[in-house]
């Protein structure tokens, strides 16, 4: 009965691969949350979706691409994936865009050979 | 970036209250105060949040300065699971994009001590 749930959690690959995460919120959440935890563990929203439709998107490569093909899920791709891409990726998800409260997955713990 | 001040570390014994401080000395009249923690290879989890008033609910209570310029978060019985990273965060009351933005600093590495 996981609230938010990613897939994988642990992902391990080589540079310049392209790979995805998945994230599923059971919830019944409008809105959707990607953000990355570096290796000094500061947490940075990347980007959120609110009705499938993307309302936050920081200063983020292009070679990461957001997709939500409906309000329980969001994905995250990453092309061209580089060393320093290698961090935690965490998905979350809040009822709406009033600033309630948001609720995380466990995180994809990502590293680049 | 982070607009809070925090301790980066603190120890507790089990059993007893902790007390995290938080400064939060430019915050404005629109901005809430609101905590977190991040328990070891866990997402974070929400504790509590406020605006002036005092906040208690299961988890814990948030005493909120006079001038709202520093906070503090009350762990009444600390046990060894509330061993943690918290988080102290400022976020602007609005509607959408502002007010959805969860910026983290630092945090306070709390260890529950037997």
């Amino acid at each position: 009965d996981t609230a938010v749930s990613q897939t994988p959690k642990y992902l391990v690959t080589q540079m310049g691969n392209d790979k995805s995460i998945k994230c599923e919120q059971n919830l019944g959440h409008d809105t959707m949350y990607w953000y990355k935890q570096d290796s000094k563990k500061f947490l940075k929203i990347m980007f959120s979706y609110n009705n499938k439709e993307l309302i936050i998107n920081e200063t983020v490569p292009n070679r990461f691409s957001p997709k939500s093909p409906d309000k329980a899920h969001l994905n995250l791709h990453i092309n061209s994936l580089e060393l320093g891409d290698s961090a935690v990726y965490f998905c979350a998800s809040s009822p709406g865009i009033l600033g309630q409260p948001q609720h995380f997955g466990d995180g994809t713990r990502l590293s680049i050979l | 970036d982070a607009k809070t001040t925090q301790p980066p570390s603190m120890d507790c014994a089990e059993g007893r209250a902790a007390n995290l401080p938080c400064n939060h000395s430019t915050i404005s009249g629109n901005e809430y105060v609101y905590w977190y923690r991040q328990i070891h290879s866990q997402g974070p989890q929400y504790i509590i949040h406020g605006l002036k008033n005092n906040e208690t609910n299961e988890m814990a209570s948030l005493i909120i300065t006079e001038d709202r310029k520093s906070s503090t978060l009350i762990l009444p019985h600390a046990t060894l699971r509330d061993t943690a990273v918290y988080y102290c965060i400022v976020r602007v009351s609005a509607f959408g994009a502002a007010g959805n933005k969860l910026t983290f600093g630092g945090g306070t590495r709390v260890l529950v001590k037997p």
